[in-house]
């Protein structure tokens, strides 16, 4: 199976927001609201900002927005800080309990 | 709650490692632990995940067979080990909690769901395969 796809990079000034995609296939986003997303500060562990598609774990800020449309997951950062600047993965249950990341976003704050 | 990894290791190709994961919490048994891997190339990318009860596992079909995912709930330690490294196995390697959420079915028979999310991560073992 292949990795979910995310556009390499993404980029917005404080305050704006920004949209990163993740698409998958009919086999893992599009079959499963089992859809993840994850934050990574570099040289960090990732954190956890996204699960079930639209949920956020205690302590995320609700700037933190997740939907899905078919085979097609986004996450969305909105009123955009500093302290986004990261790099962003999407994560989904797969067929055959697998589980798949993308390939990664790095999120620039200008 | 924590999930403190090993330290950096370096070996050479052919060698063999084991490295580990020590649930500091009191929820070992509770959670199913998986383990990425994380490359500049190939982003994340998930492993297998294995469940500290009865030692439970499933493999990416990528890795299967290539590592082993194994644990020992006496310590509430999880490890990931190679028999034969490769040079393409330089990586830094996360273990990550996966809970299980449990739920009826559509049959009314209470069960539960794992590894579609992971919502604890250790903070990586860097592992460096060079000759």
């Amino acid at each position: 199976q292949s990795a979910l796809t995310q556009p390499p990079s993404a980029s917005g000034s404080p305050g704006q927001s920004v949209t990163i995609s993740c698409s998958g296939t009919s086999s893992d986003v599009g079959a499963y609201d089992y859809v993840s997303w994850y934050q990574q500060h570099p040289d960090k562990a990732p954190k956890l900002i996204i699960y079930e598609v639209t949920k956020r774990p205690s302590g995320v800020p609700d700037r933190f927005s997740g939907s899905k449309t078919g085979n097609t997951a986004s996450l969305t950062v909105s009123g955009l800080q500093a302290d986004d600047e990261a790099d962003y993965f999407c994560g989904s249950y797969a067929d055959n309990n697998n589980f798949l990341f993308g390939g990664g976003t790095r999120l620039t704050v200008l | 709650v924590q999930l403190v990894q090993s330290g950096a290791e370096e070996r050479k190709p052919g060698e063999s490692l084991k490295i580990s994961c020590k649930d500091s919490g009191s929820s070992f048994t509770s959670n199913w632990i998986g383990w990425v891997r994380q490359t500049p190339g190939r982003g994340l990318e998930w492993m297998g995940i294995i469940y500290p009860g009865d030692s439970d596992s499933r493999y990416s079909p990528s890795f299967q067979g290539q590592v082993t995912i194994s644990v020992d709930k006496s310590i509430s330690t999880a490890y990931l080990q190679w028999s034969s490294l490769k040079a393409s196995d330089s990586a830094i390697y996360f273990c990550a909690r996966s809970p299980m959420l449990f739920y009826y079915d559509s049959d009314n028979r209470f069960t539960y769901r794992t590894g579609d999310v992971f919502d604890l991560w250790g903070q990586g073992t860097k592992v460096t395969v060079s000759s």
